[in-house]
């Protein structure tokens, strides 16, 4: 298995552009969730899904937009970038509420 | 509000000493209960987890963990440290019903492990 895939890596962005991150688990997971990481703040929690078409807002949800058309993929959308978006961002999925998290590699995202 | 604190933005241990890296939470009900370990460049790797039980729990590369309702921590404990233990260190707390099974993080703890 894969796991948890996320693309890109690396993106450096200008401000004002717009961008989809992608995260894809293939172990038929229910629970995912997008969060970025900044230096002394810990995980911030952005996006997460329940399940296929079910989407609510985590802790900084402004300036991103997510989508849950199936099980497997949770695309992250930066609408409009900002140099405050300058983070490493971090998808992860779940089988249950009380299993573990797994997450992907991170894409470090630069915006000028 | 739920919340998550590790006191210490750094721990510092010689190998071979025992190593204690410190978590409280707050939280309404009972929690689950995580902690992750993330080396550079790389995301979060899961060490262990309380769901219920017994209050210490046993997990991955060595690592344990004590789970304290009445102190409402939940500290990272290992006998003997390893200089490959250095790395970035979290705690998290999932919450229960009707909040999408959340993961709520603290802010990290560095451990460095110095021959």
């Amino acid at each position: 298995n894969a796991g948890v895939t996320q693309t890109p890596k690396f993106q450096v962005l200008k401000t004002g552009q717009s961008m989809t991150l992608q995260c894809a688990q293939d172990m038929n997971h229910e629970y995912m969730s997008w969060y970025r990481q900044d230096p002394g703040m810990g995980l911030r929690l952005i996006h997460y899904s329940v399940g296929a078409g079910i989407t609510d807002q985590g802790e900084v949800p402004n300036g991103y937009n997510v989508s849950r058309s199936t099980t497997e993929d949770f695309p992250l959308r930066l609408l409009s970038a900002a140099p405050s978006q300058t983070s490493v961002y971090f998808c992860a999925s779940s089988h249950r509420v009380n299993t573990e998290a797994f997450f992907g590699q991170g894409t470090r995202l630069t915006v000028v | 509000a739920q919340s998550v604190a590790q006191p210490e933005d750094q721990v510092n241990v010689a190998e071979g000493n025992p190593l204690t890296v410190k978590c409280t939470y707050s939280v309404s009900g009972n929690p689950y209960l995580f902690w992750y370990v993330q080396y550079p460049n790389r995301g979060l790797q899961f060490l262990l987890k309380y769901i219920t039980g017994d209050n210490l729990v046993k997990g991955s590369y060595g690592f344990e963990a004590e789970f304290n309702k009445s102190q409402t921590s939940f500290h990272l404990k290992k006998p003997s440290a390893l200089v490959s233990d250095s790395a970035l260190y979290f705690c998290a707390v999932r919450v229960r019903y009707n909040q999408g099974g959340k993961l709520i993080f603290g802010q990290g703890t560095e451990l460095s492990v110095k021959p």
